[in-house]
């Protein structure tokens, strides 16, 4: 497609379910990032991929989320026993060469808001 | 304490107005992201510095390293500017891992 596609778009779940997100990246793109919103605050880094490099997990909050990426195609966050504190809006962005530069095409998706009750 | 800081957190313009949004950062950077989120949540890139001035259509970046500062100008602004504006930086250790900026939401009345 065009730009990168998340689903779902909105997910509302209990609490101590699991829940996966998922990010269509733009085709080519070989970075993917995923972020978190919490309302009314900034983003945070979650999760860094670039091509078959080991991804950088260095923003999980914790062992409960996960996330996989299968080469420079589609990625999935995963968030195992959700918490309250968990509801958010996932973004998903990705850009070619992880350099970001507008040139590059560094695009981000729509999101996913999760509430969690 | 926050790596990046923004100013204003809010800031209200009437249209036509040339509009200066200021961020500041700690971290030693490779590169200095400015990002537009619109009211329905989208993100759209719209710089990324690590040295001088970068222009596009009616939005100007700046970036001072040894400063560490860096600021968005908008000339002429208009309604559809309205928006949330991030600052996010790169630290040198981590090019791919962002500290984001609180964000400036800006609101450009007709």
């Amino acid at each position: 497609g065009a730009g990168v596609s998340q689903s779902p778009s909105n997910k509302v779940t209990e609490k101590g379910k699991d829940v996966e997100l998922r990010c269509d990246p733009i085709s080519g793109h070989t970075a993917l990032y995923w972020y978190r919103q919490r309302l009314g605050q900034g983003l945070e880094f979650l999760i860094y991929f670039q091509g078959n490099s080991a991804p950088d997990k260095s923003g999980l909050p914790s062992d409960r989320f996960s996330a996989e990426r299968t080469g420079e195609s589609v990625s999935t966050l995963t968030i195992q026993r959700t918490q309250q504190e968990d509801s958010a809006v996932y973004l998903c962005a990705s850009s070619l060469y992880g350099t970001g530069e507008i040139n590059y095409g560094y695009t981000f998706g729509s999101g996913t808001r999760l509430t969690v009750v | 304490k926050n790596e990046v800081e923004q100013s204003p957190q809010n800031l209200t313009a009437q249209e036509g107005e040339f509009i200066t949004i200021n961020c500041s950062y700690s971290v030693g950077i490779s590169a200095l992201h400015w990002l537009q989120q619109h009211p329905g949540g989208g993100i759209v890139s719209l710089f990324m510095l690590s040295s001088g001035k970068k222009k596009h259509g009616r939005l100007i970046a700046t970036i001072n390293i040894q400063e560490k500062h860096s600021s968005l100008h908008i000339t002429a602004s208009h309604p559809r500017d309205s928006a949330v504006y991030i600052c996010a930086a790169s630290p040198i250790y981590n090019f791919n891992k962002f500290y984001f900026g609180s964000g400036t939401k800006l609101n450009v009345k007709p």
